[in-house]
């Protein structure tokens, strides 16, 4: 069974702080990654998507992926407050019919 | 760009009615579309993946009778759920990737309460 894990967190910075947030997955053959935000009692919103290894960067938002050790992370610089949700990691199922397969999320907390 | 839409947003029903959610995606075509299903403080659990023109794919353990999915269309897809009970109420979402992607963009979700 395909598996993402995730640490349940929470994860807590200060504001001001780089956070960082780590994902693993059990396919090998996996071919694509997102992170996505969800703010507590609404749906997810995507952040970032990343299909080769090393590194992609979208203002404050950076994900690294390293297919090897089959981890992706994201980092968010400058963390803010408003930054504080628990944060999905999705990875493609690789199967044709576009599944993704979630982790449980890691809830980061930005104090002010 | 990319934009999906849910109605109703919130939704409140007697037990054993039927209440019908619609999911639309505003500026893209979608063969496919999926639904979700979240629990309080529990992650996303996927229910079924929603095809155009053709049955869904239900998850295990899911009941097909009971969620009917409809994807007539390359913008719209319905979920039904079918005599409602309590343990029914959660927060039903549903994503949409555009033809030919892989990328799930979700809509902002319909919270049920079945009393």
């Amino acid at each position: 069974q395909k598996e993402v894990e995730q640490n349940s967190g929470p994860l807590s910075v200060p504001e001001g702080a780089i956070a960082s947030l780590n994902c693993t997955y059990s396919d090998r053959v996996s071919q694509s990654f997102f992170w996505y935000r969800q703010y507590s009692g609404k749906s997810p919103e995507l952040i970032m998507s990343i299909y080769s290894n090393g590194d992609k960067e979208d203002g404050r938002f950076t994900a690294q992926l390293n297919k090897a050790s089959q981890y992706v992370s994201l980092l968010i610089r400058d963390s803010q407050p408003s930054d504080s949700a628990t944060y999905l990691c999705a990875v493609g199922e690789n199967t044709g019919f576009q599944k993704l397969v979630f982790g449980t999320g890691t809830r980061l907390l930005v104090s002010p | 760009g990319a934009v999906v839409s849910q109605h109703p947003s919130r939704v409140i029903c007697k037990s054993g009615t039927s209440v019908k959610i619609e999911c639309r995606s505003l500026d893209f075509q979608a063969t496919t579309m999926f639904w979700y299903r979240q629990f309080p403080k529990q992650s996303l659990m996927l229910m079924a993946t929603s095809n155009e023109g053709s049955k869904a794919t239900y998850e295990q353990g899911v009941e097909k009778d009971k969620f009917l999915i409809n994807h007539a269309s390359l913008t719209l897809s319905t979920l039904t759920v079918t005599s409602a009970h309590p343990e029914d109420s959660s927060f039903y979402i549903c994503s949409a990737s555009p033809t030919g992607g892989e990328t799930q963009y979700f809509g902002p979700g319909t919270r049920l309460l079945v009393l």
